[in-house]
C-alpha cells in the first residue's frame, strides 16, 4: 500500500531534550515536506526537499532542523525542543518536486513539550 | 505571496443535503488539489485537477478546475454523518523559484442526522 508512515504519533517530552520524528515513504517520490498545523494558523511549512541531499527552509524553520540521505526519509529533527514547537507535525510527499502534483500527507505526529 | 480563500468558512447542514465550497485565489493556479481532514488525523486528497474547465468526480464528490485557473469548486452530494470534516484545498505554488504548496483556510463541515 502507496503510504507516507510518521513516527511516533504522540510524544510528550521536555524542554531541550533532543528528538527526531522520522518519515518515510514508499513511493519513490522525489519531494518531501514537514508541516505542522497549529489552531487558527492552517498548515505552514517547515522545511522540503526536492530530492536526495537537496534540502530548503519554508516558512517556520527556525528550531528544526531535517536531512535526506535517502530518498524515501525524510527525519525531521529538533535539537532543543521548547513549548512553542508543540503541535500537530505532518510529513508528506510528491512525486516530482518540479512539477508539484498530488501531495500525499501522514497521519501526523502530535508533539508536547513541557 | 499566495493565498488561497475558502468559503464559506463552516457549515451546518442536514443528512442528506447537497453541498457546495469553493476556493479563489488572485492568481492562477496549475493544480487544484481537495482534500478532508479528520480531527488529528492527516489530510487525505480526495480530488486532484489538472486541467482548466476539467470536472472530476469521486463518488459522491465533484471538483471543477476553474476556467480562470483562479478558482475551483467542491461538491458533496447527498451527504451523510461521515462526511463531517475540515475540507481545504491546495495547489503547488506558481510562484518562479518557489516549490512549495499553498493552503486553503478550510471549510469546516458539520451534518446533522
Amino acid at each position: 500500500e502507496a503510504q507516507v508512515t510518521q513516527n511516533p504519533r504522540y510524544l510528550i517530552t521536555v524542554t531541550g531534550k533532543k528528538l527526531t520524528v522520522t518519515c518515510s515513504q514508499n513511493m519513490n517520490h522525489e519531494y518531501m515536506s514537514w508541516y505542522r498545523q497549529d489552531p487558527g494558523l492552517g498548515l505552514r511549512q517547515i522545511y522540503y526537499s526536492m530530492n536526495v541531499e537537496v534540502t530548503d527552509k519554508g516558512d517556520v524553520p527556525e528550531g528544526y532542523k531535517v536531512s535526506r540521505k535517502e530518498k524515501r526519509n525524510f527525519p525531521l529533527i529538533l535539537e532543543s525542543p521548547s513549548p512553542n514547537q508543540t503541535s500537530l507535525y505532518f510529513c508528506a510527499s510528491s512525486l516530482r518536486g518540479g512539477h508539484l502534483g498530488e501531495l500525499f500527507f501522514g497521519e501526523g505526529s502530535r508533539l508536547t513539550v513541557l | 505571496g499566495q493565498q488561497l480563500n475558502q468559503s464559506p468558512q463552516s457549515m451546518f447542514i442536514q443528512e442528506g443535503e447537497d453541498v457546495s465550497m469553493n476556493c479563489t485565489s488572485s492568481s492562477i493556479f496549475n493544480t487544484w488539489l481537495w482534500y478532508k481532514q479528520d480531527p488529528g488525523e492527516g489530510p487525505v486528497l480526495l480530488i486532484a485537477l489538472y486541467k482548466a474547465g476539467e470536472l472530476t468526480s469521486n463518488g459522491r464528490l465533484t471538483a471543477q478546475f476553474g476556467i480562470t485557473r483562479k478558482d475551483s469548486f467542491l461538491n458533496i452530494s447527498a451527504s451523510i454523518p461521515s462526511d463531517v470534516g475540515i475540507y481545504f484545498c491546495a495547489g503547488p505554488g506558481t510562484t518562479s523559484g518557489t516549490y512549495k504548496y499553498i493552503f486553503g483556510t478550510g471549510t469546516r463541515l458539520k451534518v446533522l442526522a
